[in-house]
């Protein structure tokens, strides 16, 4: 069983057009992550997101939408894509004790393309 | 806020011995993480220091200085399936005092291990 799964794998489309990333981890985990990485592989955090909160680092435009359904599940939506944006999309799980964050699972990764 | 830096690339023959340096500014200590990223993969967890020393794990061994803001990655017995990125980590407080912490990479450092 795959512990953090993500959908789809490679992902092709035009700009400005509206797209979204499906994530689920069966760890168990309390906290998901959405990392991005770009062509120069800095891997950067756009969001974290528990049941009891949503951090959104400052620099991350507001065309990206965190979307929870319950626990296991963190989608990324992305409003009129711009070709900037392409790059590989991470999602990632982790178990938080006492607020300090444990070892990240993460998942294989989404490519984007915008053309 | 937090500030890693670590060597670009670096280039080591198999059967070597090679030392990845990481250096780092955070406010609020929380631990260090090294991750492995092949290329086209996710990263996978190497190892994780919260005190000053060394920790080995077979061929891996990672150390850590929280007084110099410092720690490296060691491969001994340098295998082929070495070559990939290491990502040096540190969990940084996102509001002071929340209780929220983020895990934040450094650019990472290509390794390339030759015959």
């Amino acid at each position: 069983d795959t512990a953090v799964s993500q959908t789809p794998k490679y992902l092709v489309t035009q700009m400005g057009n509206d797209k979204s990333i499906k994530c689920e981890q069966n760890l168990g985990h309390d906290t998901m992550y959405w990392y991005k990485q770009d062509s120069k592989k800095f891997l950067k955090i756009m969001f974290s997101y528990n049941n009891k909160e949503l951090i959104i680092n400052e620099t991350v435009p507001n065309r990206f939408s965190p979307k929870s359904p319950d626990k296991a599940h963190l989608n990324l939506h992305i409003n009129s894509l711009e070709l900037g944006d392409s790059a590989v999309y991470f999602c990632a799980s982790s178990q938080l004790d006492r607020g300090r964050t444990g070892e990240l699972f993460f998942g294989e990764g989404s490519r984007l393309t915008v053309l | 806020g937090q500030n890693i830096d670590q060597p670009t690339e670096m280039t080591a023959t198999e059967g070597a011995i090679v030392q990845i340096n990481c250096t780092y500014q955070t406010s609020g200590f929380n631990g260090l993480f090294w991750y492995q990223q092949h290329a086209g993969e996710a990263p996978t967890f190497l190892s994780y220091n919260v005190l000053d020393g060394l920790e080995e794990k077979g061929r891996f061994s990672s150390f850590l200085s929280r007084s110099k803001g410092y720690s490296y990655l060691l491969l001994k017995e340098l295998q082929m399936k070495d070559s990939a990125s290491y990502l040096c980590a540190v969990p940084w407080e996102v509001f002071s005092g929340a209780g929220s912490y983020q895990l934040t990479f450094g650019k990472g450092t290509k390794l390339s291990v030759i015959p």
